[in-house]
Formats: C-alpha cells, structure tokens, sequence
C-alpha cells in the first residue's frame, strides 16, 4: 500500500466540534475526492477537487468544507452543521478527472 | 443525472459455481464503467473498467448499451472472491470528474 495515505485512522468528535481528516497523495495525480461511506448506501461524494485551488460540490456536501492548496493534500473539514458525521471517510484520487480512481485506508469518525 | 443501480444487496453462491454481479446504469451519454472491489480489512481497489476489455481474477464485464447493464461475470467463483463490490459510472458534460457508485453487493463464496 502506499500512494494514498488517510489519518487519523479513527476520529471522535464532541458535539459542535470542527474536525479535520487528512488527506495526502504522492502518485502526483491531478484529482482528489472524498467520499462518505454508510451501510446499505455505498459510496457518496462529499467533494472534489480537479486541479489545484479548484474543488466542487459532490452530492452530500452540506456540513463539510475542504480545501486544495496542494496538489498532494485535500483535507476535509466535518463541520458543526453536519448532524450526523458519524460514517467512514475515503479519499481517493486519480491521474485525471475521468480516469479511475485510488482510494485511501479510510477514516471512521464516531461522534461522543 | 447519472444513476448505478447493484440489485443484490448480498449474493451467496459454493465455490466452483458461476457468479453474475448485476449492475444497471442510468446516464444520456456515453459513460465509463467500473467495477471495484473491497477485500475484508483491506481498501477499496479498482478490479477493472470496461475500456480495458481485460479479465483480472477471472473476472469480466461487458457494457450493454441497450440494456444500459455492466453485469461482473466469473465462471467458477473462489473462496477469496468474498467481498463487497461496487459498480461505478463516470460521466462527462457536466457531470465530469463524477464518480457515481451504486449501493454495493456483498459477495459470499462458501467452501
């Protein structure tokens, strides 16, 4: 493994906290995402980004912020807005927009 | 908008038996499929895309435009390919750079 790498690993939140996941990537890939995976709901994205100090919205941005100052780092910020964090987190990237996709080990973030 | 749908939810079939992962697709254009695959404990891996043509484990897949399908196919299943697997579709125009996936279907081989 390797090209990917997500931290922290397991996350706990308190109520009305920002929290950070971090995400970084050496395959020099122009395109970063992040993910939300739920069970029975598969895959759903929170944001992306194409080139750097560029991303948009994914499906289920609402609650989450991001930001891309470099082209190996796409950290994603959970929000207080977000009411129901609790999920895992992938990142993935890929060479270009269109091109396939490699994902991160994934963050689980718990709410106390 | 672009939609994948999996079916299946779970799927259990014994090892040596055929499998068939269903997955529809809803898009206008000409859109690029995915197959991915997640091992116990280990990440989401890309298995194959239906532009390479290729078979990796044993595995293909066939883009259907007129049934708008993407069905995963082996001939005789194993024990290791217990997994969860995901279709995938990206599209263009204004949904560039989108990966859209469906719900996943949770893959059994029994001994």
């Amino acid at each position: 493994d390797g090209g990917i790498t997500q931290s922290p690993k397991y996350l706990f939140r308190k109520e009305g906290q920002n929290v950070t996941l971090s995400c970084e990537q050496n395959l020099n890939h122009d395109a970063m995402y992040w993910y939300r995976q739920d069970p029975g709901q598969g895959l759903r994205l929170i944001y992306y980004s194409q080139i750097v100090n560029d991303f948009q919205k994914g499906d289920i941005a609402e609650g989450y912020s991001v930001s891309r100052e470099k082209k190996e780092s796409f950290p994603l910020t959970v929000t207080s807005a977000q009411k129901n964090p609790t999920a895992f987190y992938l990142c993935a990237s890929s060479l270009t927009a269109i091109g396939a996709q490699y994902f991160g080990p994934g963050t689980r973030l718990l709410v106390l | 908008a672009q939609r994948v749908t999996q079916p299946e939810k779970l799927l259990s079939v014994f090892k040596g038996a055929p499998v068939e992962l269903k997955c529809n697709y809803s898009y206008s254009g000409s859109p690029e499929l995915f197959w991915y695959v997640q091992y116990s404990r280990q990440r989401l891996q890309l298995l194959l895309r239906h532009i390479s043509r290729e078979s990796i484990k044993g595995f293909t897949a066939d883009l259907n435009k007129g049934e708008t399908s993407f069905h995963l196919k082996k001939p005789f299943a194993q024990e290791e390919d217990s997994a969860m697997y995901y279709c995938a579709l990206s599209g263009r125009g204004t949904s560039y750079g989108k990966l859209t996936f469906g719900q996943g279907t949770i893959l059994t081989v029994h001994p």
